[in-house]
């Protein structure tokens, strides 16, 4: 089973701050993703990665940077964390784009 | 814009019917398609993709594409109320890139 997993279900953070989104998979997959979820807009595509310090813009990346040093992390970083940044925070993962996605849990994070 | 457009619901079924999802999509160039199922407060799961050569029965659950329409289909046969979530049906971008546009999700309500 593809497992993939976030560093945190839930997180609290003050406007400015910098935080720091960890996503690990363990199926040796190239493609790494991460997304946010807002009620009524659905999933948006923030970055993704297809190899090791590779990385793509989506369509939101505004406010938003990624690492991927190893292929297996894949880190979302948010510079100063801003009250429209509150949101569900889903990474995935997947051997091609062309069979779709594992997701991982989820991150639900707050800024106040 | 390329969009993947879904019917938010909620669609209502009593067990054991035939639930029927659709979703509408605009890059005619798409090449795979997906639908996931959300549980409320979880991550979506993977459980259908077909490409754009042809439909796919899984189960319980069969997928069609009518590339004319641009308009994909997801039925769930005997209709379980486990079978309650949301469903996100999403669309490869033309040219086998990266990114996956999601729809917003049907939320599916089975009754028992």
């Amino acid at each position: 089973d593809v497992k993939v997993t976030q560093s945190s279900r839930y997180l609290v953070k003050r406007t400015g701050e910098k935080v720091f989104l960890e996503c690990v998979q363990d199926m040796d997959h190239e493609n790494m993703f991460w997304y946010r979820q807002d009620p009524g807009l659905g999933l948006r595509l923030i970055y993704f990665s297809y190899d090791v310090k590779m990385k793509e813009k989506g369509d939101i990346p505004e406010g938003y940077s990624v690492s991927r040093e190893k292929k297996e992390r894949f880190s979302l970083i948010l510079e100063s964390a801003s009250t429209n940044q509150t949101s569900m925070y889903l990474c995935a993962s997947s051997p091609t784009t062309m069979r779709g996605g594992y997701f991982g849990p989820g991150t639900r994070l707050t800024v106040t | 814009q390329k969009e993947v457009e879904q019917n938010s619901g909620p669609l209502s079924v009593p067990e054991g019917a035939i639930a029927s999802l659709n979703c509408t999509y605009s890059d005619r160039g798409s090449q795979s398609f997906f639908w996931y199922r959300q549980y409320s407060g979880k991550s979506p799961e993977l459980i259908m993709f077909i490409y754009s050569n042809g439909d796919k029965e899984d189960g319980r659950f069969t997928a069609q594409l009518n590339k004319a329409s641009q308009y994909v289909s997801l039925l769930i046969r005997d209709s379980q109320p486990s079978d309650s979530a949301t469903y996100l049906c999403a669309v490869n971008s033309g040219g086998g890139g990266f990114k996956t546009i999601f729809g917003a999700g049907t939320r599916l309500f089975v009754k028992a």
